[in-house]
């Protein structure tokens, strides 16, 4: 059964840096591409970035770009997302999900808080 | 990108009643559409995928229909673990994944 489990979140203070880590079991992670999703009260779910299965095509949404980076180590089964120069507005619980192949996203994280506060 | 709207926000139904949740694309997405139910603390689940298709282990009282741009999920009659947060999907712009506002079904 797949599983995910995100680490890494915690409190930040504006400017600074974090690193979230996504770890996946139960299915091959290399098979798949992967989001970071990210859910706060006022925006609700919005996506984020995107790497394919391979980890040599990215894609961010223009809230993060030049600040968020999305990698992968398939061979660690694990995936990453390297905040830097964090801002309030990225104050949210941050969710990796796996896209199925069929579409939607069939598994997601349990989700890891990120607060951006001075 | 694509602008999904869902209605209505809130919907209030008794245990055992039909449940209509909508959903509207900015574009048609052909049957590009996705549904979720998420409940407080967890993590968003998938129910319906290419509009209509059951994910795995969803109970068939839930059922999705529409194409282009109006999509509809129905509950045909709720149980109490169904009371929760609904939102749609669309994966008709890649990678750009936008989701609805969501659906709170309370309990009437």
């Amino acid at each position: 059964q797949a599983q995910l489990v995100e680490s890494g979140g915690g409190l930040v203070k504006p400017g600074g840096s974090l690193r979230l880590s996504c770890a996946a079991s139960g299915f091959i992670l290399g098979d798949h591409d992967m989001y970071w999703i990210r859910q706060t009260l006022g925006k609700g779910l919005e996506w984020i970035a995107y790497i394919n299965y391979s980890g040599l095509t990215t894609y961010y949404a223009a809230s993060v770009k030049g600040r968020l980076t999305i990698s992968r180590d398939n061979a660690k089964n694990s995936l990453f997302l390297q905040m830097n120069r964090v801002k309030d507005d990225d104050t949210a619980v941050y969710f990796c999900a796996r896209e199925g192949p069929p579409g939607g996203f069939d598994s997601w994280g349990q989700g890891t808080l990120v607060t951006v506060s001075s | 990108e694509i602008v999904m709207t869902q209605s209505p926000a809130t919907l209030s139904v008794s245990p055992g009643e039909r449940a209509t949740l909508s959903c509207r694309a900015s574009q048609s997405i052909s049957i590009k559409l996705a549904w979720y139910q998420q409940k407080p603390g967890q993590a968003p689940r998938l129910l319906i995928y290419h509009a209509s298709t059951r994910a795995p282990g969803i109970p068939a009282r839930f059922s999705g229909s529409g194409s282009g741009t109006g999509f509809t999920l129905t509950i045909s009659s709720l149980q109490s673990e169904d009371f929760a947060v609904y939102y749609c999907q669309q994966y008709n712009d890649w990678p750009l994944r936008t989701f609805g506002q969501g659906t709170k079904v309370e309990i009437k």
